[in-house]
């Protein structure tokens, strides 16, 4: 198994730039989360999906963040326009939960977003 | 509203003592703690956890402490190595919930 697999690992962009962000979870799991990691924040979840059907997103920060599941294999995070404050590294991470039974959220290696 | 709080950005300990990270939480539904290490340039990976049901949980070196009534838990390293040098994240859940609330985290270093 590759684990969670996202892409790019980098990724330097001008403000104003669309940027997508992408994530392969691990196969047969039924939640994908999007976390953003700050210093001030921590881990910060945006959105979470189950069965490929967005659950919360009261963590995406404005209309600029959006997020699609259109399979169970893969997701995406978009950032239209992107802004300096946008920086950060954001990780996907998924799991397979059924009563409570295991809370291994597996996380990706992230992406390293800088907006210039 | 941050409702798991480490209030520590960072640790500093010797090799061979004892490391203890804590966490505190705002969030009475909360019933299950979870701890992920995380090294640079990798995502967190699960390292410890603990039902509301218990107080304690070990895991070799690892052992987590829950305070129910104060809202806190601790993890402590020991002997603490270099190799435990990483980001911890304190994480919480609610009853039959899907969704982790993590902490800030706490960057811990382990000089030799």
């Amino acid at each position: 198994d590759a684990g969670v697999i996202q892409s790019p690992r980098h990724e330097v962009t001008e403000m104003g730039q669309e940027v997508t962000l992408r994530c392969k979870p691990i196969s047969g799991h039924d939640y994908l989360f999007w976390y953003r990691q700050t210093m001030m924040r921590g881990l910060e979840l945006l959105i979470y999906f189950n069965n490929n059907v967005p659950i919360d997103d009261s963590g995406m920060p404005e209309d600029r963040f959006s997020a699609k599941m259109p399979n169970a294999s893969f997701s995406t995070l978009k950032i239209q326009p992107s802004e300096p404050r946008d920086s950060a590294v954001y990780f996907c991470a998924s799991s397979l939960i059924k009563r409570r039974a295991n809370y291994g959220y597996t996380f990706g290696s992230g992406t390293r977003l800088t907006v210039v | 509203d941050q409702q798991v709080k480490q209030n520590s950005p960072s640790l500093s300990v010797q090799e061979g003592r004892i490391s203890i990270l804590n966490c505190d939480y705002t969030n009475s539904m909360f019933d299950y703690f979870l701890w992920y290490k995380k090294y640079p340039a990798e995502g967190p990976t699960f390292l410890i956890s603990i039902s509301s049901i218990k107080d304690k949980n070990e895991d070799g070196r690892f052992t987590v402490f829950l305070n129910k009534s104060a809202k806190h838990l601790s993890l402590h390293i020991v002997p603490s190595q270099p190799g435990d040098s990483a980001v911890y994240f304190c994480a919480a859940s609610a009853y039959r919930g899907s969704r982790l609330t993590f902490g800030e985290g706490t960057q811990l270093t382990v000089n030799p």
